[in-house]
């Protein structure tokens, strides 16, 4: 299997307040996780991507000050949305890749079940 | 440029038809993937079918089957004899060889099971 969780599965907080979301792979090591956003009746946009131990590769237009990650473990990557404000709302999911894949471009995304994040 | 594209507007399929959703694609990558993910109301995404650029035959998997057209660069997932719950939406993905593994998702169909 393949199995990944997000916690929590929603969230409302006051604008101003941080929020950690965690996304773990539950029975795999993932080297690479992915971290999306996507607003109501639109696409994902990737927003970053975490790799164990290193620092995250943030997309163009992505803040890393106002997003955090950490990917401290095999199993663990943290989004924190640091002094979220009402346009942070949104759909925050993850993704994780095996470990040691069988190689090129076959490796599967497996993503978590999302974080919906609302920020009043 | 967009490299993902899925332009059908949303649809509404009887139970037990087939339906054919519609991805085309840009790469200069000879080496790549292509991906379709469905996504239900609850928000997960659910892995539906892979097909690597070099594969021979079309992809299957149960009533999910992948028609790949490598010359028009389309990759259009057909869903046989559907159900009420694959009503959702459909994304089409695709992750090159030189990007890193980061996959591009295409804006989605929407397909809507009736009985």
């Amino acid at each position: 299997g393949a199995v990944v969780s997000q916690h929590p599965s929603w969230v409302i907080c006051k604008s101003g307040t941080s929020v950690k979301i965690e996304c773990r792979s539950l029975d795999f090591q993932a080297t690479t996780m992915f971290w999306y956003r996507q607003f109501p009746k639109q696409s994902l946009m990737l927003m970053a991507t975490s790799n164990e131990g290193s620092k995250a590769t943030y997309e163009q237009g992505v803040e890393k000050d106002k997003f955090l990650i950490n990917h401290a473990s095999l199993t663990l990557s943290t989004l924190t949305v640091t002094s979220a404000h009402p346009e942070d709302s949104s759909f925050y999911i993850c993704s994780a890749t095996k470990a040691n894949p069988s190689g090129g471009v076959r490796e599967t995304q497996y993503f978590g079940p999302g974080t919906r994040l609302l920020v009043l | 440029a967009q490299k993902i594209t899925q332009t059908q507007p949303g649809m509404f399929v009887q139970e037990k038809e087939a339906v054919t959703l519609d991805c085309t694609y840009d790469t200069s990558d000879p080496s790549y993937g292509l991906f379709w993910y469905k996504q239900p109301s609850s928000g997960e995404m659910i892995f539906l079918i892979y097909q690597g650029s070099y594969d021979q035959q079309n992809a299957t998997e149960g009533r999910y089957s992948l028609n790949f057209q490598k010359a028009r660069k389309s990759a259009n997932l057909v869903i046989s004899a559907s159900q009420l719950g694959d009503s959702a939406m459909y994304f089409c993905a695709m992750r090159e060889d030189r990007g890193n593994n980061r996959l591009a998702f295409g804006k989605g169909n929407q397909v809507v099971v009736i009985p």
